[in-house]
């Protein structure tokens, strides 16, 4: 039974430049989150996917968007990438908003 | 939003002695406050959660605590490991939404 998977697991863009990063949630579950963990801090919400749809966002701009597919895959993209995007993303599945969530090893961006 | 705060942010106990680590959030309608530990370079995996209606659980050597009118929960790590060495997070969900908020971390260091 895979666990939740996420890829790429590194990658290097130049600022400015656009990135998109892709999980496949645990099997079962309905639900994917995207967090982005900075180096010593915990991970801060970015949004929440449900039934293909934005469910909650968090505190990041508008540069920061996603998609769920009918498959309850997903994707985050980031536009006009910025220094300070380079951290650890991290896609979390669940089945509902509530259950206990399921991370993936996450996909580590540098932006130089 | 909700808010929570963790103490210590670096923790050292000697093998065999307990840890402790306290968390207090902000928003009173916070029904959900699981517990990750993340080891160097992995993912953050849930070790225990609690619910809003218990007071404490226990898992072996892990224990939650939880008191709702102060607001704060605690993990507790008995018998403690060098394998027990990482960085915990606490978290906490407000029943009006579905992001993990988490805590800055602490990290845990046993020493044989």
């Amino acid at each position: 039974d895979a666990g939740v998977t996420q890829s790429p697991t590194h990658l290097i863009k130049t600022r400015g430049q656009q990135v998109t990063l892709r999980c496949s949630p645990k099997s079962g579950h309905d639900t994917v989150s995207w967090y982005q963990q900075a180096l010593g801090q915990g991970p801060q919400f970015i949004f929440q996917y449900y039934e293909e749809e934005e469910r909650q966002r968090g505190n990041f701009p508008d540069r920061f968007s996603g998609h769920q597919f009918p498959n309850y895959s997903s994707e985050l993209n980031v536009n006009a990438l910025l220094l300070g995007d380079s951290a650890l993303y991290l896609c979390a599945s669940s089945f509902g908003g509530n259950s206990p969530l399921h991370f993936g090893n996450g996909t580590r961006l540098t932006v130089t | 939003g909700e808010n929570v705060e963790q103490h210590p942010s670096t923790l050292s106990v000697q093998e065999g002695d307990s840890a402790v680590i306290k968390c207090t959030y902000s928003d009173s309608a916070s029904n959900y406050f699981p517990w990750y530990k993340q080891e160097l370079g992995k993912r953050p995996q849930l070790i225990i959660d609690i619910r809003s209606n218990v007071g404490e659980k226990k898992d072996q050597r892990i224990a939650v605590t939880l008191n709702k009118t102060a607001k704060h929960f605690s993990l507790h790590i008995t018998e403690t490991q060098p394998e027990d060495s990482a960085v915990y997070f606490c978290a906490a969900v407000s029943n009006s939404g579905y992001a993990l908020n988490f805590g800055k971390g602490t990290s845990l260091l046993v020493t044989p």
